[in-house]
């Protein structure tokens, strides 16, 4: 079974730190691109990153480049999220993702995870 | 690239709901859709604009024509009930996933 788990959200203030870690099993992780998705507290999804299969492709939202730092370990089948300079606005569940895992579609996001909780508050 | 959805849509049990996302040219992009229940993770229900993963019913259909693709779901259920996102990959502006905002679908 295809399992992926998040952790390392929690409380941060204005301008800290987190880094996210995202655990997969269930497949073959070098095989395939992984993401990051967050959702704000009541709102709609949002794309923050994607990181190619073996990590030579990184692409970022305008929102969090320059701050954000998406990376893997393709020997420990794992995905993080360093996140720096952190904003009230980036309070969010985040959600790790595959591509082309279950179904052949490179730019879907096809197995999400069940999110971890960043809150960014004074 | 901006998708535009209908913030909610709602039928009857049995009815057929259509659920619309719109965005320029889209017909040149593929479309993918999620689900995503109360206090859930997304769920994959349509993608390559009308391809089912394994474990979606065959009442959930899609199209993409135009300025407009479309996910319907026939005699709809309940468990139908949700909010709905509609997702392409922008590879023009700035390689990335770009999300619509997402209808609730409400069954009555």
């Amino acid at each position: 079974e295809v399992q992926l788990m998040e952790s390392g959200g929690g409380l941060v203030k204005p301008g800290g730190s987190l880094r996210l870690s995202c655990a997969a099993s269930g497949f073959t992780f070098r095989d395939s691109a992984m993401n990051w998705v967050r959702q704000a507290p009541g709102k709609g999804l949002q794309w923050v990153s994607t990181i190619s299969s073996v990590g030579d492709y990184v692409y970022y939202a305008d929102s969090v480049r320059g701050r954000f730092t998406i990376s893997r370990d393709n020997a420990e089948s794992s995905l993080y999220l360093q996140m720096n300079d952190l904003r009230v606005e980036d309070t969010a569940v985040y959600y790790c993702a595959t591509s082309s895992v279950v179904v052949n579609a490179i730019d879907a996001f096809d197995i999400w995870g069940q999110g971890t909780v960043v809150i960014v508050s004074s | 690239y901006v998708l535009t959805q209908p913030p909610s849509v709602s039928v009857g049990p049995g009815q057929t709901a259509t659920i619309a996302c719109g965005g320029n040219n889209i017909e040149s992009r593929s479309v993918h859709w999620y689900q995503q229940k109360s206090g859930r993770a997304p769920v994959l229900v349509m993608y390559y604009d009308s391809d089912r993963p394994s474990g979606i019913p065959e009442r959930f259909s899609g199209s993409n024509s135009g300025n407009t693709a479309t996910l319907t779901i026939s005699r709809v259920e309940a468990g139908d009930e949700a909010d709905y996102y509609c997702q392409v990959w922008d590879t023009a502006n700035n390689h990335g996933g770009v999300f619509g905002g997402g209808t609730k679908l409400t069954v009555l």
